[in-house]
């Protein structure tokens, strides 16, 4: 158990709608990180935040937005939702030394 | 810009067998390096990384890495294989000239172990 935790971890939804997924940091982290995995593409780098602050952005569409609150928990929000989006998506925490530590995911399918 | 490359998508190796996944890398200063694993239907685990200091990098469950400046790579090493072994593997890398704490990700190599 990496101690980085997400819900949902399944997630089934129709074209055009809007999700949140939800991520919580190891104890201490003050790094998200947000990825999705999917089997065409594999693990794409979305976008990070460090203590509630946006630091680096990789390629999260424009449907796409995330943030971080106070109590260090991450939501990611995706809207306008297309087949092709259908993916695992991962958060992750780090801590000082480099090294992240990855959520168990959440898998959304949309139909 | 940082970039990795895992050349392997799948490499097969009997068990009992030394087992080695390539990969290799790109960055404008030095590299912070790292190997994960990821079992099915589960998130990434961190194996090992390397920062700076020795090239040999001792890992998790009897994995270690060989960073080698002059080629760039840090393939993945385990002297004999099990078949728990079998998972797909990530190299990543960080440039650590870079302000953020963003990590490139390698495609995946599909490790198979045959029994």
């Amino acid at each position: 158990d990496s101690g980085v935790t997400q819900t949902p971890k399944h997630l089934i939804t129709a074209t055009g709608q809007r999700v949140t997924l939800r991520c919580s940091p190891r104890s201490g982290d003050l790094s998200v990180y947000w990825y999705q995995q999917s089997l065409d593409q594999g693990l794409q780098f979305l976008i990070q935040y460090y203590n509630g602050e946006e630091r680096a952005k990789g390629n999260i569409l424009e449907r796409f937005s995330a943030q971080q609150f106070p109590d260090l928990h991450s939501e990611l929000n995706l809207s306008s939702l297309e087949l092709g989006d259908s993916a695992l998506y991962f958060c992750a925490s780090s801590g000082t030394r480099g090294e992240q530590y990855f959520g168990p995911g959440t898998r959304l399918t949309v139909t | 810009a940082q970039s990795v490359a895992q050349p392997e998508d799948q490499v097969n190796v009997a068990e009992g067998n030394p087992l080695t996944v390539k990969c290799t890398y790109s960055v404008s200063g030095n590299p912070y390096l790292f190997w994960y694993v990821q079992y099915p239907n589960r998130g990434l685990q961190f194996l090992l990384k390397y920062i700076t200091g020795d090239n040999l990098v001792k890992g998790s469950y009897g994995f270690e890495a060989e960073f080698n400046k002059s080629q760039t790579s840090f393939h993945l090493k385990k002297p004999s294989a099990l078949v728990s072994d079998s998972a797909l593997y990530f190299c990543a890398v960080r440039d650590m000239r870079n302000r953020d704490d963003k990590i490139i990700f390698g495609k995946g190599t599909r490790l198979h172990i045959l029994p």
